[in-house]
């Protein structure tokens, strides 16, 4: 049961264009979500995450929106740069009963190419 | 510098024969894991750890075992190894057990092959 879904395995777009990856989630528990990116032979590094208490949050050309009624967010990258290409693992998790965010349940990824 | 180290980067090995995929950090982190990832499949967690001594079963435990005796230390064990455990496995830690951030730091990866 994919609790954390990303549809679309792979996405390209053109240098400076807008890069938008989507993420859909079915667990309404979750109330914390975070985007990962991650190079080939490397392990995957923190983007940028959201708390359910928001909508949005942007960090230099990296933003990601929650539309918690959806159960769906997207990041957004503006603009998209060749050293963008990746791919991105979007995450979710839910506090836990003795506090914190124990588990944290990732996705299939969407391979970004940023075509110069 | 800050990092999380995973040995061996690459493994083949039989069915059957136990090994151990070691996991270090020297960042002081309280809260370790374990994943594995999968063609299509993402990356499922296998185990995490909390605290020294406080472990928990993730999504995908079966065939798998872990300790923590140490606050650096998270190996992953793989007592009897079978083809399906031929996977790409990441160790992650995050400085605070309570994870408030949700910012996880991954080692490179171990490419582990059982024939």
């Amino acid at each position: 049961d994919q609790q954390v879904k990303q549809n679309s395995p792979s996405l390209s777009v053109q240098e400076g264009r807008i890069s938008i990856l989507n993420c859909d989630y079915t667990n309404s528990m979750f109330d914390y979500f975070l985007w990962y990116k991650k190079y080939p032979a490397e392990g995957p590094t923190f983007l940028i995450s959201i708390s359910s208490i928001k909508d949005k949050n942007e960090d230099g050309r990296f933003t990601v929106f929650l539309n918690k009624s959806a159960k769906h967010l997207s990041l957004h990258i503006v603009p998209s740069q060749p050293g963008d290409s990746a791919v991105y693992f979007c995450a979710a998790s839910a506090e836990g009963n003795s506090g914190g965010y124990q588990k944290v349940t990732f996705g299939t990824g969407t391979k970004l190419q940023v075509i110069p | 510098e800050a990092q999380v180290t995973q040995n061996p980067r690459y493994l083949i090995t039989v069915t059957g024969k136990k090994l151990t995929v070691t996991c270090s950090q020297n960042m002081n982190h309280e809260y370790m894991s374990w994943y594995r990832q999968d063609p299509g499949l993402g990356l499922r967690q296998i185990y995490y750890s909390m605290n020294v001594e406080v472990t928990d079963k993730g999504d995908v435990p079966e065939g798998y075992k872990v300790s923590r005796k140490e606050k650096r230390n998270f190996p992953l064990i793989l007592e009897s190894p079978s083809p399906n455990q031929t996977s790409l496995y990441f160790c992650a830690s995050s400085l605070s057990r309570l994870l408030n951030t949700g910012e996880l730091f991954f080692g490179e990866g171990s490419r582990l092959t059982v024939l």
